[in-house]
């Protein structure tokens, strides 16, 4: 079935790192993928989703590429803020599907 | 931006029970969402509701679960009777439409169950 992999559980650094959170995804079909982000106590909030294959998106800082070869949608950032420390989810939805198919979330904690 | 609001924020209750969860969606919405997070795991789809219908569900979706939005009211989830295993956080979301769009989520009710 459709499924989503998120390796990392837990994803600690220092101010001003880069990041890079790992997502994979196994669909027989065509899909969009996503990008949430929860901090504490808060609502998931939609933070990224996917173009077409192999075009880059953009939103406050961060960046993700779909690769339809790879089955991946990394979520990246060039440098990290204090600000960004959060639950961070990979989900897919398969096209007209209604469904999101989450992972199991990324926690990242930033430091100074 | 828009907002999901839930009500209440935390349901304690014991085993048995009645509980209604309450979900304010944004107002121009369309597409309403139940989803399902039990402690350490990843959150699971349960329903979705279009029209007055259940639209799809999943087999998280017991019989003991139903949703309804009255009178364009809250967009409620109902178990009657609830079951330890049901304790989760409940997110509610809600799109303007299907297609790739964004679904809106709420801050999620935590229920126990004793």
């Amino acid at each position: 079935g459709d499924s989503v992999t998120q390796t990392e559980g837990l994803v600690t650094l220092t101010e001003g790192l880069p990041v890079m959170l790992n997502c994979t995804y196994q669909t027989a079909y065509s899909t969009f993928l996503f990008w949430y982000v929860q901090h504490l106590n808060e609502a998931p909030k939609l933070l990224l989703k996917s173009s077409t294959d192999n075009k880059r998106t953009e939103h406050q800082g961060f960046h993700a590429t779909l690769h339809k070869s790879s089955s991946s949608f990394h979520l990246q950032k060039s440098s990290a803020q204090l600000s960004d420390s959060a639950l961070y989810y990979c989900a897919l939805r398969y096209q007209g599907g209604r469904a999101l198919i989450f992972g199991t979330g990324t926690t990242v904690s930033v430091s100074p | 931006g828009p907002k999901v609001l839930q009500i209440p924020s935390h349901q304690i209750i014991d085993m048995g029970q009645m509980v209604t969860l309450n979900c304010d969606p944004v107002s121009n919405h369309l597409y309403f969402y139940w989803y399902k997070q039990i402690l350490g795991q990843q959150m699971e789809f349960l329903v979705n509701f279009y029209n007055g219908k259940v639209m799809e569900k999943s087999k998280l979706f017991k019989d003991q679960f139903s949703v309804e939005r009255p009178d364009g009211s809250y967009f409620t989830l109902k178990i009657q009777p609830t079951a330890l295993e049901d304790s989760a956080v409940y997110f509610c979301a809600s799109s303007r439409r299907l297609g790739g769009v964004e679904q809106y989520f709420g801050p999620g009710t935590r229920l126990t169950v004793l």
